[in-house]
């Protein structure tokens, strides 16, 4: 495996603009999660995709944010008209349904958004 | 609604020592519950976890945590901690599949090491 990986790494924005970043998962896993991170705080789950469908989406996700992944692969989480409260890490995980109870999370680095 | 707590939000130990993070949970199924390490700047990197089974799980770089249902805790512990340990720790449970799979996290313990 060669990991999850999310690009870009840093973003730095102004207020309004719209940004858009990339996760791609780690091969053959089906399962995609996008979390945001705060300063000093845990992570947040803000949504997740089986293959292609998006399946949840968290309270903390407003109309201004928009996940997709076409084809089950790669996804990108968009934000639109940022504010500066939308500075955060924002975390992509991936996991491989095996048909246990639960799956676990691979985490990839993270993009650090920065909103001026 | 689920949620972890993590009392502790910084612990500083000298290297060579013992260290043991708190972690408590309330959920109201059978917990699915996580270690992650987070180093500066970094991802979250997955140390160990407890699915069912064995209540001491063991997991990578010497950790180990101990599931006790009585005390809804799932404690990590490293016997003797070295300077590249310092980091921050996160602690979560995981909802089963029917539910959504999705992780809730502790606010983290941030870890400093004195030589």
């Amino acid at each position: 495996d060669t990991g999850v990986s999310q690009n870009p790494r840093h973003k730095i924005t102004k207020r309004g603009q719209n940004v858009t970043f990339r996760c791609d998962p780690i091969s053959e896993h089906n399962r995609l999660y996008w979390y945001r991170q705060t300063l000093g705080q845990g992570p947040e789950f803000l949504t997740y995709f089986q293959n292609e469908a998006q399946l949840e989406k968290s309270r903390l996700l407003s109309d201004r944010f928009s996940a997709e992944r076409p084809k089950g692969s790669f996804s990108t989480l968009e934000i639109q008209r940022t504010e500066q409260g939308d500075s955060a890490m924002y975390l992509c995980a991936s996991s491989r349904d095996r048909g246990e109870s639960t799956d676990t999370q691979y985490f990839g680095p993270g993009t650090r958004l920065t909103v001026l | 609604a689920q949620s972890v707590t993590q009392p502790d939000i910084h612990i500083t130990v000298s290297e060579g020592a013992s260290l043991e993070l708190r972690c408590n949970y309330s959920y109201g199924a059978t917990p699915y519950l996580f270690w992650y390490v987070q180093s500066p700047g970094q991802g979250l990197q997955l140390l160990l976890k407890y699915f069912s089974g064995d209540t001491l799980v063991q997991g990578i770089k010497g950790f180990e945590a101990e599931f006790k249902r009585s005390q809804s805790s799932f404690n990590l512990r490293k016997p003797s901690v070295h300077w590249s340990d310092a980091a921050e720790y996160f602690c979560a449970v995981g909802l089963i599949k029917a539910a959504g799979n999705k992780l809730t996290f502790g606010g983290g313990t941030r870890v400093l090491v004195k030589p």
